[in-house]
């Protein structure tokens, strides 16, 4: 079990550019979740994958946010022209789909700087 | 909707002395509760969950009870160590399957 990993750990990048960060949960899982955390405060959920499947976006996505799960294993979330108010760390969490499985696993982060 | 309060921190004690930080939420039917502790340059980490009212959660030493009458889930530790120094999020999950947390209360134990 190598845990879920997040690439890059850091980006930063200037206003108006596009980022793309990739999440690879534990290897089993089948849900995968996406969070957003500004510094001071609790992460915020953005969506979530059952295997391929989007089955659910948070207001707080914008249109200038794509997740994908092309093949059920690894994701992308893709944010197109970059605001400032997009730096903070991204989370990308696991977990089974199991009555009961209640827990999920966070790898440790992209936090994008956005100049 | 649902949500999550916390005593805001930073918490500062000395070394065994006795935790506890507040957590209290709103949320409809029936949610799960969890804390997660976040150590310095680290993901978050479950430290323990409760899945139904009076249930106690614990790990580490750390205790919660899952309190429906006050909407409560407090984080109690009888002797905390400088390793406890950390970020420690109350969180829930009702029907849906996203944990929403609250806002996290920083710990700092001085040896």
């Amino acid at each position: 079990d190598t845990g879920v990993s997040q690439n890059p750990r850091h980006k930063i990048t200037k206003r108006g550019q596009n980022v793309t960060f990739r999440c690879d949960p534990i290897s089993e899982h089948n849900r995968l979740y996406w969070y957003r955390q500004t510094l001071g405060q609790g992460p915020e959920f953005l969506t979530y994958f059952q295997n391929e499947a989007q089955l659910e976006k948070s207001r707080l996505l914008s249109d200038r946010f794509s997740a994908e799960r092309p093949k059920g294993s690894f994701s992308t979330l893709e944010i197109q022209r970059t605001e400032q108010g997009d730096s903070a760390m991204y989370l990308c969490a696991s977990s089974l789909a199991l009555i009961g499985a209640y827990e999920q696993y966070f790898g440790p982060g992209t936090r994008l700087t956005v100049t | 909707g649902d949500s999550v309060t916390q005593m805001e921190g930073p918490v500062t004690l000395s070394e065994e002395a006795f935790l506890t930080i507040n957590c209290t939420y709103t949320a409809t039917g029936y949610p799960s509760l969890f804390w997660y502790v976040q150590y310095p340059g680290e993901g978050l980490q479950l430290l323990l969950k409760a899945t139904k009212a009076d249930d106690k959660g614990s790990n580490k030493g750390f205790e919660a009870t899952y309190r429906k009458e006050t909407t409560s889930f407090h984080l109690e530790k009888g002797s905390v160590q400088v390793s406890d120094s950390a970020v420690y999020f109350c969180a829930l999950r009702n029907a849906g399957n996203m944990l929403t947390f609250g806002g996290g209360t920083r710990l700092m134990v001085k040896p």
